[in-house]
């Protein structure tokens, strides 16, 4: 069944780095690879997305990349802006179910 | 705004208990989704359903059920309730048909048992 594995549960990075999410599924028929961004008290918001037949996709300041062979995935966001704190989870899905990860706590200091 | 409808927004009930959760989807949304959230916990996938009928289950307590009327709107029934119940309770729904795709939450129902 499906089970997704997110490091780290707490990021912290001064504005301006680069922050790195990763996340290791295990099912291999899972096709479907989001990430969301959930702000304080706020719904999880769709942020990117990337399907099994692209290794990278990227928009603006965030690119998540596919390594299917090793089964896992990564968020990463450059030039981190404070409104960039938030927790961020990543999922993995596959024929409509969508399995999310534990999340990780994003805090960019000033 | 997600055009997904949840309500209650918050409710408060006694261990024992039985609540129902309501969910509008967006739309011309098809598939509706139920995730719980306990307090610094991820999204844990409770049920989906598709046009009516379940398409997949996760870790839905037997105390738990749900459905999705021919109108489209889910409702989540939650009984015996217990304290571990408090959670935030999302919905959420995609159109994306047969394949998995972007979901769009609710704001969340808010249960707190005491």
């Amino acid at each position: 069944g499906e089970n997704v594995e997110q490091h780290p549960s707490t990021l912290s990075v001064q504005e301006g780095d680069s922050a790195v999410i990763k996340c290791t599924y295990s099912d291999s028929a899972s096709n479907y690879f989001p990430w969301y961004k959930q702000e304080l008290g706020k719904r999880p918001q769709l942020i990117i997305d990337i399907r099994s037949n692209v290794g990278e996709k990227k928009d603006q300041r965030i690119a998540v990349t596919l390594n299917k062979t090793a089964k896992h995935f990564s968020l990463h966001i450059t030039e981190t802006q404070p409104e960039d704190s938030a927790v961020y989870f990543c999922a993995e899905g596959r024929a409509q179910k969508l399995v999310f990860g534990q999340g990780t706590r994003l805090t960019i200091n000033p | 705004d997600s055009g997904v409808t949840q309500t209650p927004k918050h409710l408060i009930t006694a261990t024992g208990q039985r609540v129902t959760l309501r969910c509008s989807p967006r739309s011309g949304d098809l598939s509706v989704y139920w995730y719980q959230q306990s307090l610094d916990q991820g999204l844990q996938f409770l049920i989906q359903y598709y046009n009516g009928e379940e398409r997949a289950k996760g870790n839905i307590l037997e105390r738990f059920s749900a459905q999705q009327f021919p109108d489209l709107h889910s409702e989540l029934n939650l009984s015996s309730l217990e304290l571990g119940d408090s959670a935030l309770y999302f919905c959420a729904s995609s159109g994306q048909g047969a394949n998995t795709g972007e979901l769009f939450f609710g704001e969340g129902s808010r249960l707190t048992v005491l």
